[in-house]
């Protein structure tokens, strides 16, 4: 099956500073992604979808300045978290559709962000 | 926009022991149906999904799903499992046409007991 990474898998940061987080779509072209949050033992949210060339699509409540999202290439989303704080500490996961057209997703591994 | 709901939030059980964890789901629209698991601090693994056709769908490590449309259900289920099958299960939809991203259920963590 098509392999999604992420990277960092674990960042500590201190509040205030911002932190970019890394997916890539490593043999498979990606021309939309999806970034969810996950707290702890609850459920991933969607978050927004990362479309290649274009703005994201942030879902109702994400703030878009906080979480900057760029897809600089068919093969690269980044997610940068600005301005951290602990309430921003959480899992987040990206996926990315296969080419197939029933939607299924290749998830990466998560990044484990802690905000000090 | 669909919702996924799971009732269970946790299923204790003895290994060897069969298993079903349930899920039922609302949409105005036709959707894709998936069961994911995720092991501690990984991301998720597809395990099975439903597309059309037959209502029984097999997937790896032993699970399969058993879609209902009339109850709007997709429970999965294990005749027996194993230690290693402790995890979290996460039941999603998506639309079959239009966007592709998955709604998720809350999540049953199935704990396997020796």
């Amino acid at each position: 099956g098509a392999v999604v990474s992420q990277h960092p898998s674990r960042v500590i940061c201190k509040s205030g500073t911002s932190v970019k987080i890394e997916c890539r779509s490593l043999d498979f072209q990606a021309t939309t992604m999806f970034w969810y949050r996950q707290f702890p033992k609850q459920s991933l949210m969607l978050m927004a979808t990362s479309n290649e060339g274009s703005k994201a699509t942030y879902e109702q409540g994400v703030e878009k300045d906080k979480f900057l999202i760029n897809h600089a290439s068919l093969t690269l989303s980044t997610l940068t978290v600005t301005s951290a704080h602990p309430e921003d500490s959480s899992f987040y996961i990206c996926s990315a559709p296969g080419q197939s057209t029933y939607n299924e997703q290749f998830f990466g591994p998560g990044t484990r962000l802690t905000v000090l | 926009a669909q919702s996924v709901t799971q009732l269970d939030s946790q299923v204790p059980v003895f290994e060897e022991a069969p298993v079903e964890l349930r899920c039922n789901y609302s949409s105005s629209v036709s959707v894709y149906l998936f069961w994911y698991v995720q092991y501690p601090n990984q991301g998720l693994q597809l395990l099975l999904k439903y597309l059309s056709g037959s209502t029984l769908v097999k997937g790896i490590n032993g699970f399969e799903a058993e879609f209902n449309k009339s109850q709007t259900s997709f429970h999965l289920r294990k005749p027996s499992v194993h230690i290693s099958d402790t995890a979290e299960y996460f039941c999603a939809v998506s639309e079959s046409a239009g966007r592709r991203a998955l709604t998720f259920g809350s999540g049953t963590r199935l704990q396997v007991q020796p």
